[in-house]
């Protein structure tokens, strides 16, 4: 079946620095991949998406390219501000499939 | 326009009662799925409404159950409670092109249930 895999957190780096975190899938056909981040006391937001192969997504300084290749959809910003502490979420969706499948989340810490 | 919204916020329900979680989408938007967030098993689907038909359901026993209503307002209900079933209930509604899921989904607050 669909599945989302990420990088285990907490990732805790410091303000200014580069992020990375990483998120791989399985799926058959051409999901649409997703970036969904969860601030402290707040509900889900959309991040960024990307619905076809070699899409780039960007939102906010963070940007993810869909790669079909390796099945990834990898999560980057350049430099990290405390504001950007939160839970983030990795994401597909299919066609006619009508629902999310998530991965576990990723918490990210940034200390000043 | 307003947002998702969700009711109640907080619900403490004891084992073995039922209970019935509101759901308010974004005005227009006729696509309502639900979700539950525990910490131990994350985000899990529960199912997917589209003017008032059930198009997809998640892997839960039959005593979580939802409906959708003529304004796109949806309910869901879970019967016969267990310990287990304490988490946050998520709502998110999408504006869907056809049978596309490509578009964002946009979420609620949540409903967060402890069940004592």
């Amino acid at each position: 079946g669909n599945s989302v895999t990420q990088m285990e957190g907490p990732v805790t780096l410091s303000e200014e620095a580069f992020l990375t975190i990483n998120c791989t899938y399985t799926a058959t056909g051409y999901p649409s991949l997703f970036w969904y981040v969860q601030y402290p006391g707040e509900g889900l937001q959309l991040l960024l998406k990307a619905t076809k192969a070699d899409d780039k997504g960007s939102n906010k300084g963070f940007e993810a390219t869909y790669r079909k290749e390796t099945t990834s959809f990898h999560l980057e910003k350049g430099s990290v501000q405390v504001s950007d502490s939160a839970v983030y979420f990795c994401a597909l969706s299919q066609d006619s499939n009508y629902q999310l499948i998530w991965g576990a989340g990723t918490k990210l810490i940034i200390k000043p | 326009k307003a947002g998702v919204t969700q009711t109640p916020r907080y619900l403490i329900k004891t084992r073995g009662q039922q209970v019935t979680l509101s759901c308010s989408p974004i005005s227009g938007h006729r696509s309502v799925s639900w979700y539950q967030q525990t910490p131990g098993q994350g985000l899990q689907f529960l199912f997917e409404y589209f003017s008032e038909t059930q198009r997809n359901k998640g892997n839960f026993p039959g005593r979580f159950s939802g409906r959708q209503f003529s304004n796109s307002r949806s309910e869901m209900n879970v019967s016969t409670l267990e310990l287990g079933d304490s988490a946050l209930y998520l709502c998110a509604s999408s504006h869907p092109t056809g049978y596309s899921m490509r578009n964002e989904q946009f979420f609620g607050p949540g409903t967060r249930l402890t069940v004592l």
